[in-house]
This record gives C-alpha cells, sequence and structure tokens, in this order.
C-alpha cells in the first residue's frame, strides 16, 4: 500500500485534457514536501517530467502540469497525444519513510 | 551528456545476494546524490534508499534496512548497492537514479535498470 494514492488508470482520446491525482497525508504532501512526477513507458526507465510542485524539466512540453494544495497534488496533461501512454508516478517526502512514490497510474489513450 | 549505466541481469538463488552497479558520466559524480528504486513485475516504484556520493551518507526505507549495503566509489563515478538474503520477492527490476540536492529532492537522471530475477 502507497502512501501515496493514485488513480489506477485514466484515459482520454486524442486532442483531450486528462488529471492524475495524487493523495497524501499530513506526514508527507501535507507536511510541505514537494510533490514531484514522473512518466515511465512499461520496460522503461521513469523520466522527470515535473519536479517542486510545478517545474518542468527543459524539453517537457507545456502541455504537461501540475498543482499542490493541501494534502493532495494534481497533474494534468492537455492537447492528449497517442505518445503520452503510459505510466505516470507521484513522489514526495515522508515523516516517516523518508520518500514515497504513488502506486501509479496508466494512462489509456483512446 | 548526463549517462548512468547499470549493470547487466543477474539470476540469484533465495538466500544469495546481489551487487548491481551504476557508473555516471557526464557531470561531476560527487555533486549529485543516488537513489536507489525497484520496481517488481506489474508493480509500482519501491525506494529503497539513498546515498551522498561524497560523504557516503545513507539513508533506507525501514524494510530494507538491515539488507542493503549502498556505497560509492568517486574516482570511478560508480555507485552500488547490494541486497542480501534474497527472496522471490525481490525479482525486480532495479533502478539507479541521480538526485539534485536540492530540499525535497527529485530524480532527473535514471539508469537503464538492472533485472535481478530469484529463482531456485
Amino acid at each position: 500500500q502507497s502512501v501515496l494514492t493514485q488513480p489506477p488508470s485514466v484515459s482520454g482520446a486524442p486532442g483531450q485534457r486528462v488529471t492524475i491525482s495524487c493523495t497524501g497525508s499530513r506526514s508527507n504532501i501535507g507536511a510541505g514536501y514537494d510533490v514531484h512526477w514522473y512518466q515511465q513507458v512499461p520496460g522503461t526507465a521513469p523520466k522527470l517530467l515535473i519536479y517542486a510542485n510545478t517545474n518542468r524539466p527543459s524539453g517537457v512540453p507545456d502541455r504537461f502540469s501540475a498543482s499542490k494544495s493541501g494534502t493532495s497534488a494534481s497533474l494534468a496533461i492537455t492537447g492528449l497525444q497517442a505518445d503520452d501512454e503510459a505510466d505516470y508516478y507521484c513522489q514526495s517526502h515522508d515523516t516517516s519513510l523518508s520518500v514515497a512514490f504513488g502506486g501509479g497510474t496508466r494512462l489509456t489513450v483512446l | 551528456q548526463v549517462l548512468l549505466v547499470q549493470s547487466g541481469a543477474e539470476v540469484k538463488k533465495p538466500g544469495a545476494s546481489v551487487r548491481v552497479s551504476c557508473k555516471a558520466s557526464g557531470y561531476t559524480f560527487s555533486n549529485y546524490d543516488i537513489t536507489w528504486v525497484r520496481q517488481a513485475p506489474g508493480q509500482g516504484l519501491e525506494w529503497l534508499g539513498w546515498i551522498s556520493a561524497d560523504t557516503g551518507n545513507t539513508k533506507f526505507a525501514q524494510r530494507f534496512q538491515e539488507r542493503v549495503t549502498l556505497t560509492t566509489d568517486t574516482f570511478t563515478g560508480t555507485a552500488y548497492m547490494e541486497l542480501r538474503s534474497l527472496t522471490s520477492d525481490d525479482s525486480a527490476l532495479y533502478f539507479c537514479a541521480r538526485e539534485a540536492r536540492t530540499v525535497d529532492a527529485y530524480c532527473d537522471y535514471w539508469g537503464q535498470g538492472t533485472l535481478v530475477t530469484v529463482s531456485s
């Protein structure tokens, strides 16, 4: 059981907007720790998508955005494309575990 | 460019140990830290631990504290993860990742992964 809860799956048609939630608690996101997001195509290494709640590394399209509020965070993808199909993970720090990952969300592009 | 290249796949028997290496290039090794993460088949990411590349200070997930050793060789720019007393539950893809030294660190570059299979 992950301390950060994500929906197991989301889906959307090309061009649509989807959001992925990441729900934590007062010992992680709610304690003020930053949230980071990773994209992983199954069988390959994760790729940093968003760091420190809202920041995109160089090369990540602005179709990807994220926010954080209270004990939760959210990743939004607009203008959905076929190659966005992947698993998405949130990550934060936790006062008891040091580093926590969400359980992951499989994005399917219909 | 920044690269983390991990050692090849391993097959181990239950009770054995495995050592995975992670050779870094394209940046000053001692200026960043290394995190180790694993992923069991069909499962999510699980954090194992962290090592400071210059001081050797470590932090571990509680459930691995007794079985994992993390080390670095600053001369070769290589990090190592050793996991002992293997069981079938340890069969997974093991990743090393570079961690920036920020307040709430994140992993900005990842190795390609090393598949560890534990089977009798």
